[in-house]
């Protein structure tokens, strides 16, 4: 069964701060995906990466940066210098490849900045 | 802005009456996942629908059914409502079933309380 861990429930930090969000997984498959959604209070899932299990390059997308480590199945999540507007809720997850796209969420981080 | 739709935005239900959600999916998007995300928890899939039939399910009762239309929207319904269906209801829209590489859309939900 998969299983996505993130055992950081609440994480509090001033602006411009650098903040790492951690993720761990479990899985049989030898190809899957992960994630990272970001959801404001409004509710919405915002889609911020995709990666495949065959690709363990970092990403930096401007102030964002992923850390996918297979060998110890993680993908961690870094925001350098946060800014308010980087407070919400960050939620790892990991997609199936047979049959239903189902995704499998972790817990969620909720992210404070504070000014 | 995602291209996915889902209404009502919030509603409040008494236990034991049913209740219809609704989705439409980002145009040329044929397959609908719902999600169900109770208060500090992490998204749950419920089940998908593509072209219009039940592709996979979650580990829900089957008092939670769905419908997919010729047009791709759908809706999700719940019988005989328990306080435990209180819930963020998500909706998400992709281009096929099977993940192959596609993004998954989120709508901005739909807040549903049982009282």
């Amino acid at each position: 069964a998969q299983k996505v861990t993130q055992a950081q429930t609440e994480i509090s930090v001033v602006e411009k701060e650098d903040v790492t969000l951690d993720c761990v997984y479990e899985t049989r498959d030898t190809t899957y995906y992960l994630f990272w959604y970001k959801q404001p209070p409004s509710g919405e899932l915002v889609f911020l990466i995709r990666r495949n299990s065959f690709d363990e390059q970092n990403e930096i997308s401007g102030r964002y940066s992923w850390n996918f480590q297979k060998s110890t199945s993680s993908f961690n999540f870094t925001i350098t210098a946060s800014q308010v507007v980087d407070s919400a809720v960050y939620f790892c997850a990991q997609a199936t490849l047979q049959g239903a796209q189902k995704l499998v969420f972790g817990q969620g981080t909720r992210l404070t900045i504070n000014p | 802005e995602t291209g996915v739709t889902q209404s009502p935005t919030h509603l409040i239900k008494t236990r034991g009456q049913q209740v219809t959600l609704r989705c439409s999916s980002q145009s040329g998007h044929n397959t609908v996942s719902w999600y169900q995300q109770a208060l500090g928890q992490g998204p749950q899939f419920i089940f998908q629908y593509y072209r219009e039939e039940e592709n996979g399910r979650g580990n829900f009762p089957p008092r939670f059914s769905g419908l997919q239309f010729p047009n791709y929207s759908s809706e999700l319904n719940v019988n005989a409502l328990e306080l435990d269906d209180s819930a963020l209801y998500l909706c998400a829209s992709s281009l096929a079933p099977g993940y192959s590489g596609n993004t998954i859309y989120f709508g901005e939900g739909s807040w549903l309380t049982v009282v």
